[in-house]
């Protein structure tokens, strides 16, 4: 059981470069994460998918799109990439989207630097 | 909207030493409260929750009291180990802020031998 699994574990990028992160869990979870974490800020959401066939903007979407190609599966893409997109990213999954006390289960992240 | 706000590191103690984490949040109705934990080079992990007010969450030593009065959670242990060193999120999700969870910007704690 490996739970949520994120790959690339670094990547450096010229500015103006694509990339996708991969993002897969095994749990049967119906709702997956995208967030960003930067020094002093806390994560932040990039976007999120409630459920298999659906995605929505969080708090910090400009500069990204995202893909849930099935239950297990959640990737991001950064189409152009930004010094400001310099971070480090976490992907996440929990049971569903409204539950009370809905822990999230994180993977072990990316850290991305666009030079 | 909801907010958290814990206080700021990084935080030194030595082996066995009494660990207090101040967490406060700004949140309408009755949100969940929860302290996550994250490990060097590593994701973060669930370490404590808590639903409703009054209820404690508690694991591996450390408890956060959900105080409605005061909007607070603070994380605490009674003696911490070197192990512990990590970096303690405090989170919040639900009430009327729906279901994203808003985190704090975390605390490093030191645990020197």
């Amino acid at each position: 059981n490996a739970g949520v699994t994120q790959t690339p574990k670094f990547q450096v990028l010229k500015t103006g470069q694509s990339m996708t992160l991969q993002c897969a869990q095994d749990m049967n979870h119906n709702s997956m994460y995208w967030y960003r974490q930067d020094p002093g800020m806390g994560l932040r959401l990039i976007y999120y998918s409630a459920s298999e066939g659906t995605t929505d903007k969080g708090e910090v979407p400009n500069g990204y799109n995202v893909s849930r190609l099935n239950k297990r599966e959640f990737s991001l893409r950064l189409e152009s990439a930004a010094p400001s997109q310099t971070s480090v990213y976490f992907c996440a999954s929990s049971e569903a989207l409204h539950t009370r006390g809905n822990e999230q289960f994180f993977g072990p992240g990316t850290r991305l630097t666009v030079l | 909207g909801n907010s958290v706000t814990q206080m700021e590191g990084p935080v030194t103690l030595s082996e066995e030493a009494f660990l207090t984490i101040n967490c406060t949040y700004t949140a309408t109705g009755y949100p969940s409260l929860f302290w996550y934990v994250q490990y060097p080079g590593e994701g973060l992990q669930l370490l404590l929750k808590a639903t409703k007010a009054d209820d404690k969450g508690s694991n591996k030593g450390f408890e956060a009291t959900y105080r409605k009065e005061t909007t607070s959670f603070h994380l605490e242990k009674g003696s911490v180990q070197v192990s512990d060193s990590a970096v303690y999120f405090c989170a919040l999700s639900g009430g009327t802020g729906g279901f994203k969870t808003i985190f704090g910007a975390g605390t490093r704690l030191f645990v020197k031998a």
